[in-house]
């Protein structure tokens, strides 16, 4: 069973500050990883993927993954008021034609002026 | 920007009928999928579809649903009798591949309530 964690929040962060997204996953074969921001209401929304151990920069997202401890996170730099939303973690398997994503719970995030 | 496209947005139905969602993938998509999020829930995948035949799906998708790509462009979910439990929001998602680091993106989904 291919399980993936979040603490669900919420994680209150001031405007400005460094928003700090934890993500952890338990199957080793996992190979891709992707955080999705979701508005109440909306469609997941793909903002970033990583694949290979260390950092990922974009713009003010910066993903990070560690394999060996099974552990994905996304800083969001200089926080928004905008980018108050749940945030999704998702890892691909990508074994023996398994494409699906298996996602966490998210964690809620809310920036506050 | 190209988008995955779902209709309806919003569909009531009651306990028993049938339901069909329709979606229209980017364009140059070749792997689709189906995912669902119960009210308050986690997403949850349901079914993936690639070279016209479903590729791998979940326990929750059961005799009960079927999927269809009847054209280049649509593709379908059907719920045959539907239930109360069958009440979520039904996301279509498409990828241009799945080779790592490639995501999938979602359409706007459709909220389907049973009543």
């Amino acid at each position: 069973q291919k399980e993936v964690e979040q603490n669900s929040g919420p994680l209150s962060v001031p405007e400005g500050a460094i928003a700090s997204l934890n993500c952890t996953y338990s199957d080793r074969g996992s190979q891709s990883f992707f955080w999705y921001r979701q508005y109440s209401g909306k469609s997941p929304e793909l903002i970033m993927s990583i694949y290979s151990n260390g950092d990922k920069e974009d713009g003010r997202f910066t993903a990070q993954l560690n394999k060996a401890s099974q552990y994905v996170s996304l800083l969001i730099r200089d926080s928004q008021p905008s980018d108050s939303a749940t945030y999704l973690c998702a890892v691909r398997y990508s074994g023996a034609g398994s494409y699906q994503l298996t996602f966490g719970k998210g964690t809620k995030l809310s920036v506050i002026p | 920007e190209p988008e995955v496209t779902q209709t309806p947005s919003h569909q009531v139905t009651q306990m028993g009928q049938e339901v069909i969602l329709r979606c229209v993938p980017i364009s140059n998509h070749l792997y689709f999928y189906w995912y669902r999020q119960i009210l308050g829930q986690k997403v949850e995948f349901l079914v993936s579809f690639y070279n016209n035949e479903i590729s791998e799906k979940s326990e929750i998708f059961d005799d009960q649903f079927s999927v269809e790509r009847p054209d280049g462009s649509n593709f379908t979910l059907k719920i045959r009798s539907t239930k109360l439990e069958d009440s979520a929001m039904y996301f279509c998602a498409s990828s241009e591949a799945v080779g790592q680091g490639l995501g999938a993106f979602f359409g706007q989904g459709t909220r389907l309530t049973v009543v």
